[in-house]
């Protein structure tokens, strides 16, 4: 089955820098990665997602690239506010009604 | 829309107890599924059903048992609870195919002592 690893564990950054979470997938067939975030106590909310079709594709502050040939996707976000700090999840599906999920990136913004 | 609704919200049950989560989908997803979330492990797909009438395994079924009951509801059951199904259980639904957004219920903190 698919396996998907996420790195940082655990991300602080100063409001207004970037962030960057990085995750590398197994199957080759996988062909739609979304990102989810969740805030503390509440649950997985989607933000952005991308398929195998597109390289990068970028929402106000949230970008989401893919290397397919490597096998690795990532979430950018720049100009981090208070408001992002959360658990993000990066997942893979190959179109299997499964979606497998990274360990999760537990981001902290300081003000 | 109220979307994906679980419940109970909370439950604590002593070892060998059993119980059912239940589960309710109004945006007539056809596909749903129950996740558990463990600390540093993400969400890992206990059961999921692509469809009514279907039900497949996921990553870790061990212990639990599934039911679609109709298009709206899928249920989980812990017939036998341990203390390693300690966790927060997570319903989501989708549209169908692989390739689409789920969305999850609030989920449910689940403690077995």
């Amino acid at each position: 089955g698919e396996n998907v690893e996420q790195h940082p564990s655990t991300l602080s950054v100063q409001e207004g820098d970037s962030a960057v979470i990085k995750c590398t997938y197994s199957d080759s067939a996988s062909n739609y990665f979304p990102w989810y975030k969740q805030e503390l106590g509440k649950r997985p909310q989607l933000i952005i997602d991308i398929r195998s079709n597109v390289g990068e594709k970028k929402d106000q502050r949230i970008a989401v690239t893919l290397n397919k040939t490597a096998k690795h996707f990532s979430l950018h976000i720049t100009e981090t506010q208070p408001e992002d700090s959360a658990v993000y999840f990066c997942a893979a599906s190959a179109g299997d009604y499964k979606l497998s999920f990274g360990a999760g990136t537990t981001v902290t913004v300081r003000a | 829309n109220a979307g994906v609704t679980q419940t109970p919200k909370f439950q604590v049950l002593k070892t060998g107890q059993s119980m059912t989560l239940q589960c309710a989908q109004d945006m007539n997803h056809n596909s749903m599924y129950w996740y558990r979330q463990d600390p540093g492990m993400g969400l890992r797909l206990i059961y999921y059903s692509a469809s009514e009438g279907t039900t497949d395994k996921g990553e870790v079924p061990n212990g639990y048992n599934v039911s679609r009951l109709n298009k709206r509801e899928f249920s989980l059951r812990l017939e036998s609870a341990a203390p390693s199904q300690t966790s927060v259980y997570f319903c989501a639904s989708s549209s169908g195919v692989g390739g689409t957004e789920a969305f999850f219920g609030q989920g449910t903190r689940l403690t077995v002592v």
